[in-house]
């Protein structure tokens, strides 16, 4: 399987400070046919099932605020939300899809000092 | 819109047998992959599998190959995941998901509600 790990495991921000994310995979998930990276990024409120946020690394899924981005490529990716609002308290989860089984990070925890 | 409704919250007691539901609307049911992720209480996304309605091929991820069964019926636009014999360390909250991509393997745009299993004697 490919391993997902993702760092740190919970930040606390201030609002408006900058907040980075980051997910490793063991192996490399980039397909060089169509040099696409199969990894996408989630987000878990409490009592809510997830919700994607990004997809092909950088993607950001439609209806998305333009606050969340990803990027990254190969085995290194990183999600930043430039300025953190209240209503981004949750957790994180990167998730790779290039081979199976799918598999996802252990979560980042996303809280507002 | 697409929607995924998942059936409702289970109690049930080690050793017995367990059906769960998720019915797709909003989209063409069977031109899209549905797969179950489990989440333990606390605990991180687990894929369990996915399956594609229109002709029920179906992946399993090795961990939970044997454990569970995942299936469909596309003339109600429902897939179902199913156990025969509960476990206690079967207890967490099932989300359905669903994609439209050719391939098993892809991110989930589209997420149910999430159904809650409790294994406890």
């Amino acid at each position: 399987d490919t391993v997902m790990t993702q760092s740190p495991a919970s930040l606390a921000v201030s609002l408006g400070e900058r907040a980075t994310i980051n997910c490793k995979s063991s192996q490399s998930i980039i397909d060089r046919s169509d040099n696409k990276n199969y990894l996408a990024w989630y987000q878990q409120k409490p009592g809510q099932p997830p919700k994607l946020l990004i997809y092909w690394a950088s993607t950001r899924e439609s209806g998305v605020p333009d606050r969340f981005s990803g990027s990254g490529s190969g085995t290194d990716f990183t999600l930043t939300i430039s300025s953190p609002q209240a209503e981004d308290v949750a957790v994180y989860y990167c998730q790779q899809y290039y081979s199976t089984p799918v598999t996802f990070g252990q979560g980042t925890k996303v809280e507002i000092k | 819109e697409v929607q995924l409704v998942q059936s409702g919250a289970e109690v049930k007691k080690p050793g017995e047998s367990l059906k769960i539901s998720c019915k797709g609307s909003g989209y063409s049911f069977t031109s899209y992959w549905i797969g179950w992720v489990r989440q333990m209480p606390g605990k991180g996304l687990e894929w369990m599998g996915i399956i594609y309605p229109g002709d029920s091929d179906t992946r399993y991820s090795p961990s939970f190959q044997g454990q569970v069964t995942i299936s469909a019926d596309k003339s109600i636009s429902t897939a179902y995941l199913q156990w025969s014999s509960l476990k206690a360390s079967d207890t967490a909250m099932y989300y359905c998901a669903s994609h439209g991509s050719s391939s098993s393997l892809h991110y989930f745009d589209y997420w149910g509600q999430g159904t809650l299993v409790t294994v406890s004697s």
